[in-house]
């Protein structure tokens, strides 16, 4: 089974429109952390945002917000005020057991988002 | 700035060729990560170091090997190419503290080739 899940392979949003980019996850382990990351056509990744699962509120970096409902295991990432720049793919990807010094990272699929002028 | 460099952006390699695909960070990061990419199919962990000497098989090791003999350099071995081995190969490394964000630093990648 899928551990983290992104429905949308691709997303078209207007420039300075908000988006959000879907990503649901599967674990019962109970201390884990959710990450974004952005690959621009370049290739390299880029950490965007992160969330624990104990922490109470919803992360937010600049224009990045995550929409985190652990009940439904999903982990949206919100992007305010799209910029053309923003045009990349993005993935979501979990950390388990955070305990664990190893720190592997499972990764989804990834969403390609366009930002159109 | 911190820096996750890799030997080669785009290599073409030929079938039964031994490759070797060098990863070097400085930040002194204890765990370090190779991955591939693929589309469709997302990042997927190939092999991962935790400390000097030390290497974990990710979830596709079959066909890769490692070598972590120095602390900032994490080296991916492909004994005899196959050309479904051709990917985007991806180097990582990260703090080993537990507990908190330790987000994994990303190279630029290799675009491997196997012709």
């Amino acid at each position: 089974a899928q551990k983290i899940t992104q429905t949308q392979p691709g997303m078209f949003v207007q420039e300075k429109e908000a988006v959000t980019l879907d990503c649901t996850y599967d674990t019962s382990d109970p201390s884990y952390g959710l990450f974004w990351y952005k690959q621009p056509s370049s290739g390299e990744m880029i950490f965007l945002i992160y969330q624990g699962s104990y922490d109470q509120q919803n992360a937010t970096e600049g224009r990045y917000s995550l929409n985190f409902q652990k009940a439904r295991k999903s982990a949206n990432l919100v992007i305010s005020a799209s910029q053309l720049g923003d045009s990349a793919m993005y993935f979501c990807a979990m950390r388990e057991d955070l305990y664990n010094q190893g720190g592997k990272l499972i990764f989804g699929q990834g969403t390609e988002l366009s930002v159109k002028p | 700035d911190v820096k996750v460099t890799q030997s080669s952006r785009y290599l073409v390699k030929r079938t039964g060729e031994k490759v070797f695909l060098e990863c070097v960070q400085d930040m002194d990061h204890e765990n370090m990560f190779w991955y591939r990419q693929d589309p469709g199919l997302g990042l997927r962990l190939i092999y991962f170091s935790y400390d000097v000497k030390m290497k974990e098989k990710g979830d596709i090791p079959e066909g890769y090997s490692v070598s972590r003999e120095k602390k900032e350099r994490f080296s991916l071995i492909l004994e005899s190419a196959s050309t479904n081995q051709t990917s985007m190969y991806l180097c990582a490394s990260s703090l080993r503290g537990t507990g908190g964000r330790n987000e994994q630093f990303f190279g630029p990648g290799t675009r491997l080739t196997v012709l």
